[in-house]
This record gives C-alpha cells, sequence and structure tokens, in this order.
C-alpha cells in the first residue's frame, strides 16, 4: 500500500495563477481532507468529504475548490494564488463508520510559496 | 480564544526526564481526542488516542478529563528520539467531521 500520495511536493506560484495539489489514497477510505499549517497554528481544515461526490467546507475554504469524483482521489484547487496562500499543505484520510474515532493517515505534504 | 490550545513550549529536557503535555478544549460537543507526533518538515502521525479511562503505551501516558475539558500527556525517561512537535487534536461532533488540533508544542530531548 502507498498509503497517501500528495503531488507535488514543492511549488512557486507567480500571484493570480491556478494549479491543483493532487491527493489520491488506496486504503479505501470514505473520508479524506486538506488542511494547511502555517508557522504557529496548527493544522486548518480547508475542505472535506465524506464520500464520492460529497464535499464540505471546513474552517478556511475561501480560495480553494474541491471535488471528489472517486473514492481514491480528493484533488484541491487554488482557483487565482495570493501569497497568503503561502503555507505547507497536508492531505488525510481515514475509516469514518461509526464515528470520529479512527487515525488519519496524512500525505508527505505540498509545500507551496506564492510570490 | 482558540478551540484547541496547547503549551506554547518549546520544552527542553535532558534525555531520562519526564516531560508534560498539557491541552485544552472549548467545544463540549467534542467526541474523540488524540495526540499525534510530527517530525521538523514531515506529516503528522498517530502517537495515541485517549480516552477518560486514560491509557498507557510504553513511556507514554494520556490522559482525558471530560469535565475540566482538559487533555494531557506525559513521557517518562525521554529519549533523543522523543524530539518533535505533540499535536493535540479533537474531533467534534457526530456524523460529519470537524478535526481542530492544536498549534503543537515542540519537544527537544538533549543528551
Amino acid at each position: 500500500n502507498a498509503g497517501v500520495t500528495q503531488t507535488p511536493k514543492f511549488q512557486v506560484l507567480k500571484t493570480g495563477q491556478s494549479m491543483t495539489l493532487q491527493c489520491a489514497q488506496d486504503m479505501n477510505h470514505e473520508y479524506m481532507s486538506w488542511y494547511r499549517q502555517d508557522p504557529g497554528m496548527g493544522l486548518r481544515l480547508i475542505h472535506y468529504s465524506v464520500g464520492a461526490g460529497i464535499t464540505d467546507q471546513g474552517e478556511v475554504p475561501n480560495g480553494y475548490n474541491v471535488s471528489r469524483s472517486t473514492t481514491e482521489d480528493f484533488p484541491l484547487r487554488l482557483l487565482s494564488a495570493a501569497p497568503s496562500q503561502t503555507s505547507v499543505y497536508f492531505c488525510a484520510s481515514s475509516r469514518m463508520e461509526g464515528g470520529g474515532d479512527y487515525e488519519q493517515y496524512f500525505g508527505p505534504g505540498t509545500r507551496l510559496t506564492v510570490t | 480564544r482558540k478551540e484547541v490550545e496547547q503549551d506554547p513550549g518549546p520544552f527542553n529536557v535532558p534525555e531520562g526526564a519526564t516531560v508534560a503535555f498539557n491541552c485544552t478544549y472549548s467545544n463540549s460537543a467534542s467526541q474523540s481526542f488524540f495526540w499525534y507526533r510530527q517530525d521538523c518538515r514531515k506529516e503528522p502521525k498517530l502517537l495515541m488516542s485517549v480516552y477518560s479511562s486514560g491509557n498507557e503505551d510504553g513511556r507514554f501516558t494520556a490522559q482525558l478529563n471530560r469535565a475540566s475539558q482538559y487533555i494531557s500527556l506525559l513521557i517518562r525517561d525521554s529519549k533523543l528520539s522523543d524530539s518533535a512537535t505533540y499535536l493535540c487534536v479533537v474531533n467534534v461532533g457526530t456524523g460529519g467531521f470537524k478535526t481542530i488540533f492544536g498549534a503543537g508544542t515542540r519537544l527537544f530531548v538533549k543528551a
């Protein structure tokens, strides 16, 4: 099992550019999520999905779009990059039947710089 | 006020020391609780779940006090390899997930 994979690992964008961060998991997890991590802020939830075709907003969704067409993939789109979106982005997945007491598995992260 | 608050750290301790991490949460609808460990420039990984009855895994002990909305992690006999950031994590509500991370407490264990 590859677990949770993310691409790219590093990315530099100019203000106003758009791009998609890829995330895939091979554990057949229903729940997938995107976080951003900034110094001193911990991880903040951007968007999450509880299954194919179902997505919802987290704590900081503005400027990001997601879709979930398959169980395996959960891409994050930056519509028009801004310097405030410079951060480390983590994708995570977990089981979810029976409640929320399951381990979240994280991808290795994407380090994004917007100039 | 942040929903999950942790000691700001960093903690600098010698090998063999006992170190305690504290965490408080504000949402009374919180359902499940965890400690994650994050190494520098790496992804977070689950260290242990936290239950009201307390749980222990080798040198690590976690406790939950629902009445006080307080979570703790105790590391005994610290090793150099324990150096990392420790994240307090809370799942709020039922059904859909709302996972809240604390900002983390950095631990440095020195020889």
